[in-house]
């Protein structure tokens, strides 16, 4: 069974700070890496995709990539309290089509003011 | 441009009963997904379909079926209805090309919201 896994929180963060989001994926074989933002009673929405190793920096948010360690995480730095959702990491697996993504159950982000 | 538009939003059905789901992608998105979202197991794949055409299937029991259009909208069916299908059903869409790697982005619609009585 190909999993991917996240730690559902809440993790919360004072205004300002960086929020770290971890997630772990058990495919070896998986090619394509892919972080969600879900609000409350909204649909999915990319925030950002990555398939190489090392970092992807896209504004305020940083996607990190160590596939020997089959780990993906996406940092927010100076979070806001528009960031609080739920971040749900998805991962295409080889021979997956485009389609078709496993996702993590999501983790919950609270930013304080 | 028009996003991905799921009917109907709401819908409530008794056990035993089915129901259809119909989806519209972004224009000329050729890809269609389907997802079940719920609480405990969060979003799951059901299936995809490319140009009317099954494109991969998620370990969800034959109750649950779909099928595409030629004009690339798609529909999802649920026979015999049981509580445990109570959950939203979301479509996304996407280009269905693969270029360099890349796999596209996927676009979500708002989501079916079922509850079975």
């Amino acid at each position: 069974q190909k999993e991917v896994e996240q730690n559902s929180g809440p993790l919360s963060v004072p205004e300002g700070a960086i929020a770290s989001l971890n997630c772990t994926y058990s495919d070896r074989g998986s090619q394509s890496f892919f972080w969600y933002r879900q609000y409350s009673g909204k649909s999915p929405e990319l925030i950002m995709f990555i398939y190489s190793n090392g970092d992807k920096e896209d504004g305020r948010f940083t996607a990190q990539l160590n596939k020997a360690s089959q780990y993906v995480s996406l940092l927010i730095r100076d979070s806001q309290p528009s960031d609080s959702a739920t971040y749900l990491c998805a991962v295409k697996n080889y021979g997956g089509s485009q389609g078709n993504l496993i996702f993590g159950k999501g983790t919950k982000l609270s930013v304080k003011p | 441009k028009a996003g991905v538009t799921q009917t109907p939003r709401y819908l409530i059905k008794t056990r035993g009963q089915q129901v259809t789901l119909s989806c519209s992608p972004i224009s000329g998105h050729r890809s269609v997904s389907w997802y079940q979202q719920t609480p405990g197991q969060g979003l799951q794949f059901l299936f995809e379909y490319f140009s009317e055409t099954q494109r991969n299937k998620g370990n969800f029991p034959g109750r649950f079926s779909g099928r595409q259009f030629s004009n690339s909208r798609s529909e999802m069916n649920v026979s015999t209805l049981e509580l445990g299908d109570s959950a939203l059903y979301l479509c996304a869409s996407s280009s269905g090309s693969v270029a360099g790697g890349y796999t596209g982005e996927l676009f979500f619609g708002e989501g079916s919201r079922l509850t079975v009585l």
